[in-house]
């Protein structure tokens, strides 16, 4: 399994752009996860889905952050208009979501984002 | 919601010692799983240790081990051995059973000196 795979790895862009990143989940996995890495917060959820359906947004810090999935492979966020405090790594996971107690979480290479 | 905290931002151990990182967290449930990541310059993320909160016994792979004191919220992470690929930073995270999304503490910095 190639494991979950991120674009871009690196993202540079100008204040107010509108910027997307994508996450394909492993193949199977029904759980997916969007994180924030920052210096001064470590590693902040901020939104998660169950099934493609969103089950906790409470971490998006604005309304300019927006996380789609429109189907079991594929998800994005996005950022519209991006600020240079958005800059971080932001880093996709997935899991798969059973009775079993025991789920482990696999995470991609993030891509890092800067926002000049 | 459910906050884990690392209080050391920062660690040093010498090659072949032992280093133990704290991680305390906050929740109301009984039922949970805690983990240790570790984060290489590389940017992965790679599972050292997983510990089931019903279970009493520690955790241990290899050279690594948890303290976890379910009482006192505590899940400690020790390192026998250090050894200079070990240099990384470690995240402490807590992940509820019944529901789905996992927290994560704002890391350590281990250095390891040879």
């Amino acid at each position: 399994d190639a494991g979950v795979i991120q674009s871009p790895r690196h993202e540079v862009t100008e204040m107010g752009q509108e910027v997307t990143l994508r996450c394909k989940p492993i193949s199977g996995h029904n759980s997916l996860f969007w994180y924030r890495q920052t210096m001064m917060r470590g590693l902040e959820l901020l939104i998660y889905f169950n099934n493609n359906v969103p089950i906790d947004d409470s971490g998006m810090p604005e309304d300019r952050f927006s996380a789609k999935m429109p189907n079991a492979s594929f998800s994005t966020l996005k950022i519209q208009p991006s600020e240079p405090r958005d800059s971080a790594v932001y880093f996709c996971a997935s899991s798969f979501r059973t009775g079993a107690r025991n789920e482990k979480l696999f995470f991609g290479s993030g891509t890092q984002l800067s926002v000049l | 919601a459910q906050t884990v905290t690392q209080s050391q931002p920062e660690m040093s151990v010498q090659e072949a010692e032992t280093v133990t990182l704290s991680c305390t967290y906050d929740t109301s449930e009984s039922d949970y799983y805690l983990f240790w990541y570790k984060q290489p310059p590389s940017r992965q993320m790679i599972l050292v240790i997983r510990q089931e909160a019903y279970k009493q016994q520690n955790a241990t792979e290899n050279r690594f081990s948890v303290n976890f004191q379910k009482a006192a919220k505590s899940f400690s992470l020790k390192i026998s051995d250090s050894q200079l690929g070990d240099a990384a930073m470690y995240f402490c995270a807590y992940r509820r059973v019944r529901n789905n999304d996992m927290r994560f503490g704002a890391g350590t910095r281990l250095t390891v000196k040879p």
